[in-house]
């Protein structure tokens, strides 16, 4: 599986673009990257998948430089309730792999 | 509604006993997990199982043991040997189809008396 790597926290204030890089530099050819946010005490619940370029949701955007040795999950105009931990996940599609969260940026949002 | 329900919310174990976390999903998904989350930590796989009547040991698997009898639950047995087990326990599912898309239940809270 491939190893993640994310910065362990980040603020920001209500109303800001937030951007969080993971970095996965041995990603395998099969390999998709995902996203997952998680609150307190609340299993994780996923935000956004992509393999190469961008995606775009009505949550975040996920953007993926043609190496996709690392990705960058955007969250647009952040409130108070995005005050989360957010997990990058690197691994293939087969089926019932093995999916190894690691410890996740802790993002603060405050006013 | 679809989802994953687990069950108790928040268990209590005396020492040297063994406790059971359900763990029922009625999504159709054939692949399930637990993972164990310790307090500011992310989460550590316990255990996980492709279908039926088959599972693999993860990154923390002792101390712990599962069974898969059925698709839709896969429940987790806390031993005694497991030393230190207050911790939160999360169980996930997947579908063969949604390229590493879990879902979570909500949770048990696990504590030792």
């Amino acid at each position: 599986l491939a190893k993640t790597t994310q910065p362990i926290s980040m603020d920001s204030y209500e109303g800001q673009e937030v951007n969080i890089t993971c970095s996965h530099n041995n990603i395998a050819t099969n390999d998709y990257i995902t996203w997952y946010q998680q609150f307190p005490s609340q299993g994780p619940r996923f935000i956004i998948q992509g393999y190469k370029t961008k995606v775009t949701n009505e949550v975040a955007s996920l953007f993926i430089p043609a190496d996709r040795k690392s990705s960058t999950l955007s969250l647009p105009r952040v409130s108070l309730s995005d005050t989360a931990v957010y997990y990058c996940l690197v691994g293939d599609t087969g089926t019932a792999s093995k999916l190894t969260f690691g410890t996740g940026t802790r993002l603060q949002v405050t006013l | 509604d679809g989802g994953i329900t687990q069950s108790p919310k928040y268990l209590f174990r005396k020492e040297g006993q063994n406790v059971t976390l359900s763990c029922e999903q009625n999504l159709n998904h054939d692949a399930m997990y637990w993972y164990r989350q310790d307090p500011g930590q992310g989460l550590r796989l316990i255990y996980y199982s492709q279908i039926v009547n088959d599972f693999q040991k993860g990154d923390i698997a002792e101390g712990y043991s599962v069974s898969r009898e059925k698709k839709e639950s896969f429940p987790l047995t806390v031993t005694s040997a497991q030393k230190n087990p207050t911790a939160f326990y999360l169980c996930a599912s997947r579908s063969g189809q949604t390229k590493n898309i879990q879902y979570f239940g909500a949770g048990t809270r696990l504590s030792v008396l």
